[in-house]
Protein backbone atom coordinates (compact mmCIF):
# COMPACT_ATOMS: atom_id res chain seq x y z
CA UNK A 1 0.00 0.00 0.00
CA UNK A 2 3.37 2.15 0.21
CA UNK A 3 2.77 4.70 -2.39
CA UNK A 4 5.80 7.09 -0.09
CA UNK A 5 8.91 6.52 0.32
CA UNK A 6 10.47 8.23 3.34
CA UNK A 7 14.39 8.59 4.00
CA UNK A 8 16.75 8.58 6.03
CA UNK A 9 14.92 6.01 8.93
CA UNK A 10 16.81 7.78 11.51
CA UNK A 11 18.27 10.84 12.17
CA UNK A 12 20.39 12.98 15.02
CA UNK A 13 21.03 16.32 14.88
CA UNK A 14 22.75 18.12 17.46
CA UNK A 15 20.70 21.86 18.96
CA UNK A 16 20.86 24.30 16.91
CA UNK A 17 20.76 22.46 13.85
CA UNK A 18 18.89 22.08 10.58
CA UNK A 19 17.23 18.64 10.42
CA UNK A 20 16.16 17.86 6.55
CA UNK A 21 14.05 14.47 5.61
CA UNK A 22 12.91 13.36 2.63
CA UNK A 23 10.23 11.67 0.67
CA UNK A 24 9.57 10.56 -2.85
CA UNK A 25 5.68 10.04 -4.13
CA UNK A 26 4.71 8.07 -7.15
CA UNK A 27 1.35 8.71 -8.03
CA UNK A 28 1.19 12.14 -9.82
CA UNK A 29 -2.38 12.31 -8.77
CA UNK A 30 -1.76 12.80 -5.00
CA UNK A 31 -2.98 16.58 -4.53
CA UNK A 32 -2.34 17.05 -0.60
CA UNK A 33 1.54 16.46 0.86
CA UNK A 34 1.21 16.94 4.82
CA UNK A 35 4.15 16.27 7.45
CA UNK A 36 3.20 14.61 10.77
CA UNK A 37 4.59 14.71 13.81
CA UNK A 38 4.49 11.46 16.43
CA UNK A 39 5.48 11.14 19.97
CA UNK A 40 5.25 7.99 22.08
CA UNK A 41 2.00 6.74 22.58
CA UNK A 42 0.31 9.87 20.87
CA UNK A 43 -1.24 10.13 17.74
CA UNK A 44 0.14 11.71 14.73
CA UNK A 45 -0.25 15.49 15.11
CA UNK A 46 -0.30 17.65 11.66
CA UNK A 47 2.85 19.91 11.72
CA UNK A 48 2.67 21.71 7.92
CA UNK A 49 1.25 20.65 4.46
CA UNK A 50 1.59 21.73 0.94
CA UNK A 51 -0.25 21.57 -2.30
CA UNK A 52 1.57 20.96 -5.81
CA UNK A 53 1.36 23.82 -7.05
CA UNK A 54 3.76 25.64 -4.72
CA UNK A 55 7.13 25.13 -4.71
CA UNK A 56 8.04 25.94 -1.05
CA UNK A 57 6.59 26.63 1.99
CA UNK A 58 7.09 27.65 5.68
CA UNK A 59 5.41 27.90 8.90
CA UNK A 60 7.71 29.20 11.80
CA UNK A 61 11.29 26.81 11.73
CA UNK A 62 9.34 24.11 9.42
CA UNK A 63 9.86 24.53 5.77
CA UNK A 64 8.15 22.03 3.19
CA UNK A 65 10.04 22.24 -0.08
CA UNK A 66 8.15 20.46 -2.85
CA UNK A 67 10.01 19.64 -6.54
CA UNK A 68 6.84 18.11 -8.93
CA UNK A 69 9.29 17.56 -11.81
CA UNK A 70 10.87 14.76 -9.22
CA UNK A 71 7.83 13.79 -7.58
CA UNK A 72 10.14 14.88 -4.63
CA UNK A 73 9.01 16.33 -1.08
CA UNK A 74 10.90 17.62 2.09
CA UNK A 75 10.90 19.00 5.38
CA UNK A 76 13.38 20.96 6.96
CA UNK A 77 13.37 21.51 10.51
CA UNK A 78 15.46 24.71 11.10
CA UNK A 79 17.39 25.59 14.23
CA UNK A 80 16.38 22.28 15.96
CA UNK A 81 15.53 21.64 19.12
CA UNK A 82 15.19 18.79 22.14
CA UNK A 83 11.49 18.86 22.12
CA UNK A 84 11.57 18.22 18.41
CA UNK A 85 12.63 14.76 18.98
CA UNK A 86 9.52 12.64 17.57
CA UNK A 87 8.88 10.68 14.63
CA UNK A 88 7.81 12.39 11.59
CA UNK A 89 5.86 10.87 8.59
CA UNK A 90 5.72 12.33 5.01
CA UNK A 91 2.11 11.52 3.74
CA UNK A 92 0.07 11.94 0.24
CA UNK A 93 -3.42 12.34 -0.79
CA UNK A 94 -6.06 12.88 -3.63
CA UNK A 95 -8.97 15.04 -2.58
CA UNK A 96 -8.33 13.74 1.04
CA UNK A 97 -9.12 9.98 0.31
CA UNK A 98 -6.86 7.87 1.69
CA UNK A 99 -3.69 8.93 3.04
CA UNK A 100 -0.60 7.26 2.12
CA UNK A 101 2.20 7.48 4.79
CA UNK A 102 6.42 7.25 4.96
CA UNK A 103 7.67 4.65 7.15
CA UNK A 104 8.94 7.65 9.33
CA UNK A 105 11.84 8.83 10.37
CA UNK A 106 13.19 9.49 14.08
CA UNK A 107 14.81 12.20 14.75
CA UNK A 108 17.00 12.76 17.73
CA UNK A 109 18.31 16.35 18.68
CA UNK A 110 20.86 16.50 20.97
CA UNK A 111 21.63 19.43 23.53
CA UNK B 1 -12.66 21.65 19.55
CA UNK B 2 -12.22 19.13 22.04
CA UNK B 3 -10.10 16.88 19.10
CA UNK B 4 -10.75 13.43 18.05
CA UNK B 5 -11.42 11.07 21.26
CA UNK B 6 -11.26 7.63 21.19
CA UNK B 7 -12.29 4.60 22.95
CA UNK B 8 -10.49 2.74 24.99
CA UNK B 9 -6.85 3.76 24.85
CA UNK B 10 -5.96 0.06 25.46
CA UNK B 11 -7.55 -3.21 24.80
CA UNK B 12 -6.04 -6.70 25.45
CA UNK B 13 -7.67 -9.61 24.66
CA UNK B 14 -7.57 -13.21 23.61
CA UNK B 15 -7.25 -14.59 20.20
CA UNK B 16 -10.36 -15.63 18.82
CA UNK B 17 -12.51 -12.71 21.26
CA UNK B 18 -14.08 -9.99 19.04
CA UNK B 19 -13.11 -6.17 20.01
CA UNK B 20 -15.10 -2.86 19.47
CA UNK B 21 -12.93 0.62 19.48
CA UNK B 22 -15.04 3.83 19.39
CA UNK B 23 -14.33 6.82 18.15
CA UNK B 24 -15.65 10.69 17.90
CA UNK B 25 -14.51 12.77 15.43
CA UNK B 26 -14.63 16.26 16.19
CA UNK B 27 -17.72 18.03 15.54
CA UNK B 28 -18.89 19.11 12.39
CA UNK B 29 -16.14 17.05 10.67
CA UNK B 30 -18.49 15.20 8.01
CA UNK B 31 -15.42 12.33 6.91
CA UNK B 32 -13.59 9.83 9.52
CA UNK B 33 -11.00 7.44 8.79
CA UNK B 34 -9.67 4.44 10.31
CA UNK B 35 -6.14 3.81 10.11
CA UNK B 36 -3.24 1.03 11.80
CA UNK B 37 -0.48 1.67 13.09
CA UNK B 38 2.13 -0.94 13.61
CA UNK B 39 5.26 -0.79 15.57
CA UNK B 40 7.58 1.35 13.68
CA UNK B 41 5.49 1.84 10.42
CA UNK B 42 3.25 5.10 9.44
CA UNK B 43 -0.13 4.68 9.62
CA UNK B 44 -2.40 2.07 7.02
CA UNK B 45 -5.16 3.29 5.77
CA UNK B 46 -8.63 0.86 6.70
CA UNK B 47 -11.57 2.98 5.55
CA UNK B 48 -13.43 6.34 5.62
CA UNK B 49 -16.87 7.68 5.75
CA UNK B 50 -18.50 10.71 4.27
CA UNK B 51 -20.90 11.29 7.05
CA UNK B 52 -22.78 8.18 7.45
CA UNK B 53 -21.67 6.30 4.00
CA UNK B 54 -18.67 4.10 4.01
CA UNK B 55 -16.94 5.29 0.76
CA UNK B 56 -13.83 3.48 0.37
CA UNK B 57 -12.46 -0.05 1.80
CA UNK B 58 -8.85 -1.10 2.06
CA UNK B 59 -7.60 -4.22 1.36
CA UNK B 60 -6.74 -4.19 4.37
CA UNK B 61 -9.98 -4.55 6.00
CA UNK B 62 -10.74 -8.31 5.77
CA UNK B 63 -14.16 -9.93 6.11
CA UNK B 64 -13.15 -10.04 10.20
CA UNK B 65 -13.67 -5.97 10.28
CA UNK B 66 -16.29 -4.20 10.02
CA UNK B 67 -16.83 -0.14 10.48
CA UNK B 68 -19.81 1.94 10.86
CA UNK B 69 -21.18 5.39 11.40
CA UNK B 70 -24.42 4.73 11.97
CA UNK B 71 -25.81 8.60 12.48
CA UNK B 72 -22.85 10.42 10.68
CA UNK B 73 -21.33 11.38 13.85
CA UNK B 74 -19.09 8.75 16.25
CA UNK B 75 -17.68 5.58 14.31
CA UNK B 76 -17.22 1.72 15.76
CA UNK B 77 -14.45 -0.47 14.17
CA UNK B 78 -15.17 -4.05 15.41
CA UNK B 79 -12.43 -6.86 14.86
CA UNK B 80 -14.08 -10.58 14.91
CA UNK B 81 -12.37 -13.62 15.66
CA UNK B 82 -9.29 -12.05 16.54
CA UNK B 83 -5.36 -13.04 15.34
CA UNK B 84 -2.37 -12.14 16.40
CA UNK B 85 -1.75 -10.12 13.65
CA UNK B 86 -3.75 -7.98 14.48
CA UNK B 87 -2.23 -6.53 17.04
CA UNK B 88 -1.20 -2.52 16.35
CA UNK B 89 -2.40 0.92 17.16
CA UNK B 90 -5.88 1.30 15.62
CA UNK B 91 -6.00 5.30 14.25
CA UNK B 92 -9.11 7.37 13.96
CA UNK B 93 -8.63 11.04 11.84
CA UNK B 94 -11.19 13.01 11.21
CA UNK B 95 -11.55 15.77 8.38
CA UNK B 96 -13.92 19.16 7.29
CA UNK B 97 -14.54 17.37 3.96
CA UNK B 98 -13.04 16.18 0.91
CA UNK B 99 -10.56 18.10 -1.64
CA UNK B 100 -7.08 19.27 -0.44
CA UNK B 101 -6.31 21.52 2.40
CA UNK B 102 -8.46 20.30 4.59
CA UNK B 103 -6.16 17.82 7.01
CA UNK B 104 -6.96 14.85 8.74
CA UNK B 105 -6.72 15.55 12.72
CA UNK B 106 -5.96 12.21 13.71
CA UNK B 107 -6.62 10.51 17.66
CA UNK B 108 -4.48 8.99 20.10
CA UNK B 109 -5.63 5.85 18.83
CA UNK B 110 -6.57 2.33 20.67
CA UNK B 111 -3.20 0.11 21.03
CA UNK B 112 -4.41 -3.87 20.77
CA UNK B 113 -3.03 -6.59 21.97
CA UNK B 114 -3.45 -10.05 21.50
CA UNK B 115 -2.41 -12.55 23.75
Amino acid sequence: QQQVKQSPQSLIVQKGGISIINCAYENTAFDYFPWYQQFPGKGPALLIAIRPDVSEKKEGRFTISFNKSAKQFSLHIMDSQPGDSATYFCAASYNNNDMRFGAGTRLTVKP
Amino acid sequence: DTGVSQDPRHKITKRGQNVTFRCDPISEHNRLYWYRQTLGQGPEFLTYFQNEAQLEKSRLLSDRFSAERPKGSFSTLEIQRTEQGDSAMYLCASSLGGGGNQPQHFGDGTRLSIL
